[in-house]
């Protein structure tokens, strides 16, 4: 089946870029998303990027496609304290179904 | 304002008890979905339905039951029959089956 894989933990500092990395096995997801979820609370809906697309840009945050390599990131500019949180990528349509995949999770921690 | 909630935020069961959980969403959504999240791991799918009426089991349906009565509304119970219910469940909803989903701000379930 499917294996979404990301790391556990990211640490920053305030200011400086994040990059959350995200690989996988099956290439047949649709759209491929990431949600941000802070401790204690549902899952937020950040950004996602269509399958045949490289790359997308959404103010401070931008989400890189490799399909060759079965990678994905999510590039945070400017990383603020209240970006603090995990973040989960996400394939949906993987294995030809409806089902969404989830990756582990990244906890993110700024630093001031 | 459009969204889904959840109800209660947390819940606690006795040994032997069934529990409910409800979800509700007033995005029109015609898919509904229940996760389960433990410490470390990504989300898991128990239970989906694509339409009023009709529901199917996910990855880790055991000891859990749902119903879709109404569009708005589908509700989780957490039967006597699974044995380890402590964990975070989140309800989602998406305009169909293929769609981006938006989650509610869950339900902590803790065993007594």
């Amino acid at each position: 089946g499917e294996d979404v894989e990301q790391s556990l933990f990211l640490s920053v500092r305030e200011g400086d870029s994040s990059v959350i990395n995200c690989t996988y096995t099956d290439s047949s997801s649709t759209y491929l998303y990431w949600y941000k979820q802070e401790p204690g609370a549902g899952l937020q809906l950040l950004t996602y990027i269509f399958s045949n697309m490289d790359m997308k840009q959404d103010q401070r945050l931008t989400v890189l496609l490799n399909k060759k390599d079965k990678h994905l990131s999510l590039r945070i500019a400017d990383t603020q304290t209240g970006d603090s949180a995990i973040y989960f990528c996400a394939l949906g349509g993987a294995e030809g179904t409806y089902k969404y995949i989830f990756g582990t999770g990244t906890r993110l921690k700024v630093l001031a | 304002d459009g969204g889904i909630t959840q109800s209660p935020k947390y819940l606690f069961r006795k040994e032997g008890q069934n529990v409910t959980l409800s979800c509700e969403q007033n995005l029109n959504h015609d898919a509904m979905y229940w996760y389960r999240q433990d410490p470390g791991q990504g989300l898991r799918l128990i239970y989906y339905s694509q339409i009023v009426n009709d529901f199917q089991k996910g990855d880790i349906a055991e000891g859990y039951s749902v119903s879709r009565e109404k569009k708005e509304s589908f509700p989780l119970t957490v039967t006597s029959a699974q044995k380890n219910p402590t964990a975070f469940y989140l309800c989602a909803s998406s305009n169909d089956i293929q769609g981006t989903q938006y989650f509610g701000p869950g339900t902590r379930l803790l065993v007594l």
